[in-house]
């Protein structure tokens, strides 16, 4: 088993959907997520990080993190089309592990 | 915020030849950097693992003679491709640790695209 699983999508919305990316783990030892956001061509940006159970919320996204089943979440309000890029979801404990990525389509 | 810089940002070279990438962190040290490739449509996948001042650790099936990795200071490492393949065509992409009050932070840098011809 993969220790960051996450659906490749692709996943396609309308814009102004909520979009809602997921991320299971499963291995305990961790310290924080992290949410990557990446256009094609060019490298990962980060976009958000949060170390315990619960939400964080920073303008239209917010991470959630739920330790008790493993999961983690990434939801996007009011989406753009330039929201369209992949999004990794990644976990550090010892060092960091991504997820291989989900391709995320708004459109217009 | 914190930025990686990568240079070339885009390399087309003959097969057979040598390519150096260099990987800097422009606005704080990183003890470590990451060098990653990444093929269309597929994620990152981490090639080694960079300490300043000590050999890098590579991962499995990543050749360490053909992928050379210089981290000389803590702000620059360096990815050697040796004698490239079209094999080797790919997207490479280095990241950062940053330290920041004790937690850790991943930076990445733009990426370089490399063709072999």
């Amino acid at each position: 088993q993969k220790e960051v699983e996450q659906d490749p999508g692709p996943l396609s919305v309308p814009e102004g959907a909520i979009v809602s990316l997921n991320c299971t783990y499963s291995n305990s030892a961790f310290q924080y997520f992290m949410w990557y956001r990446q256009y094609s061509r060019k490298g990962p940006e980060l976009l958000m990080y949060t170390y315990s159970s619960g939400n964080k919320e920073d303008g239209r996204f917010t991470a959630q993190v739920d330790k008790s089943s493993k999961y983690i979440s990434l939801f996007i309000r009011d989406s753009q089309p330039s929201d369209s890029a992949t999004y990794l979801c990644a976990k550090y404990g010892q060092n960091f592990v991504f997820g291989p990525g989900t391709r995320l389509s708004v459109l217009p | 915020g914190a930025v990686v810089s990568q240079h070339p940002s885009w390399v087309i070279c003959k097969s057979g030849t040598s390519v150096k990438i260099e990987c800097r962190s422009l606005d704080f040290q990183a003890t470590t950097m990451f060098w990653y490739r990444q093929f269309p449509k597929q994620s990152l996948m981490l090639m080694a693992t960079s300490n300043e001042g000590s050999k890098a650790t590579y991962e499995q099936g990543v050749e360490k003679d053909k992928f050379l990795i210089n981290h000389a200071s803590l702000t620059l490492s360096t990815l050697t491709v040796t004698s490239a393949h079209p094999e080797d065509s790919s997207f490479y992409i280095c990241s950062a640790r940053a330290v920041w009050d004790g937690s850790y932070e991943q930076y990445f840098g733009p990426g370089t695209r490399l063709t072999v011809t």
